[in-house]
């Protein structure tokens, strides 16, 4: 079975800094996809940035970057700039790629907290 | 246009109540899933329906039975809850196609806040 480890119950940045959001995993699958997951105040849970293991290629989206390290089984997250809108619960989840295994393991969160 | 909709937003109700949650969602995705959240812990899979075939989670109560009147819809049914399962209900939605080139991402709708007394 797949675990997904999120060490950092909370995180604070100051408005416009950088913060790096840490994720470990453990799976025995090659293939499988990597997402990252905000859940602000309102609790809609809002993709951020996926990324798939067969990409050595870091995913990007604006201010959000990953660190992939495939054979570490870390992925990692940075938000450059920070914004007030960015503090939520960021989680971290990972999904076999294997036809009818469609569920998502998720980490246990980190609250991240902007300081203006 | 990645927008999955929940109805009601919130819902009380006793233990002899039955009700219905309901998601929707028009991007032509082919599976659907219902996730139970529990507050500040991460979602928790309940159903998969995937081409129209339903994967339970074994853990889920026979108090808690999904519907898929079509590829568009997902009902829960809710009878005779138990105050414990007052939680955060998530639908989310996602192609179905999986394998290499095909991320499969589950898009979420806002949930339903459900409490039971």
């Amino acid at each position: 079975a797949q675990t997904v480890t999120q060490s950092q119950p909370e995180m604070s940045v100051q408005e416009a800094e950088t913060v790096t959001l840490s994720c470990t995993y453990d799976t025995s699958e090659s293939d499988y996809y990597l997402f990252w997951y905000k859940q602000p105040p309102s609790r809609q849970m809002i993709l951020v940035i996926r990324q798939e293991a067969y990409k050595q290629q870091n995913a990007t989206e604006n201010r959000f970057s990953v660190n992939f390290q495939k054979a570490a089984k870390s992925f990692s997250l940075k938000i450059s700039d920070s914004q007030l809108g960015d503090a939520a619960m960021y989680f971290c989840a990972y999904r076999s790629s294997n036809f009818g295994n469609e569920k998502l393991t998720f980490g246990t969160g980190t609250r991240l907290t902007i300081i203006p | 246009d990645t927008e999955v909709t929940q109805t009601p937003k919130h819902l009380v109700m006793g233990m002899t109540n039955k009700k219905s949650l309901k998601c929707e969602q028009h991007m032509g995705h082919r599976a659907m899933y219902w996730y139970k959240q529990k507050a500040k812990k991460p979602p928790e899979l309940m159903f998969v329906y995937s081409y129209e075939k339903l994967s339970i989670n074994e853990s889920v109560p026979s108090r808690f039975s999904p519907e898929c009147p079509n590829s568009s819809l997902l009902n829960l049914h809710l009878h005779a809850l138990q105050p414990e399962d007052s939680a955060l209900y998530l639908c989310a939605s996602s192609q179905g196609v999986v394998g290499t080139g095909a991320t499969d991402t589950q898009y979420f709708g806002p949930g339903t806040r459900l409490t039971v007394l």
